[in-house]
């Protein structure tokens, strides 16, 4: 059975700060995983989506990185900004055709 | 970009009644949507498959005749909560994965804005 991790589960840093959010999960037999922000009380945004045979993909000041044999995915944040407090979650699409989601990481961002 | 939509995004029911929440692709069709519940602080649980025109597939511990779930379209699907009591109270987030179609990502599924469920 996937589980999905994700560590920290609460981050708060100065304006300006570079940071990584971390995903674990526990089968690499993945199709994708992708990475979503959630505003408080508000739906899914997709920010990045990686294909299996992908090692990164970048948008922005987002970059996301997977090594599926070692079960992981960071998503780096560059020159963070208060606009990126959120909670960010990861996903990912396994062999049941489903997303099985992370626990997320709150974020929160000072200025 | 291909959008998927919720209807109502926001509802208050008194304990008893049921709720019917629409989830629609709007410029896509969908063979698969998803129904996801979210509780405060937690993140996202899935609640069921639905395809188009079969029944439902439903997660383990969720309760098929209190969360029916119909997929009558390739563009529109439901999900009535029936007998709504406080506990339902929640988030319910839908998706939608395309079909064959071209023009947008087969593996992936493109999520509705949500619907916030209040019951008194």
């Amino acid at each position: 059975k996937q589980e999905v991790t994700q560590i920290p589960a609460a981050l708060s840093v100065p304006e300006g700060e570079n940071l990584v959010l971390n995903c674990s999960f526990t089968d690499s037999a993945i199709y994708n995983l992708q990475w979503f922000r959630q505003d408080p009380g508000k739906g899914l945004t997709s920010l990045l989506l990686i294909q299996s045979s992908q090692r990164e993909q970048t948008s922005g000041r987002l970059n996301a990185s997977l090594d599926k044999s070692s079960g992981r995915s960071t998503l780096y944040i560059a020159a963070s900004q208060p606009g990126d407090s959120a909670t960010y979650l990861c996903a990912v699409w396994s062999g049941t055709y489903k997303y099985i989601f992370g626990t997320g990481t709150r974020l929160k961002v000072l200025a | 970009g291909a959008v998927v939509s919720q209807h109502p995004s926001r509802v208050i029911c008194k304990s008893g009644t049921s709720v019917k929440i629409e989830c629609r692709s709007l410029d896509f069709q969908a063979t698969t949507m998803f129904w996801y519940r979210q509780f405060p602080k937690q993140s996202l649980m899935l609640m069921a498959t639905s395809n188009e025109g079969s029944k439902a597939t439903y997660e383990q511990g969720v309760e098929k005749d209190k969360f029916l779930i119909n997929h009558a379209s390739l563009t529109l699907s439901t999900l009535t909560v029936t007998s709504a009591h406080p506990e339902d109270s929640s988030f319910y987030i839908c998706s939608a994965k395309p079909g064959l179609a071209g023009g947008v990502h087969q593996e992936t599924q493109y999520f509705g804005p949500g619907t916030r469920l209040l019951v008194l």
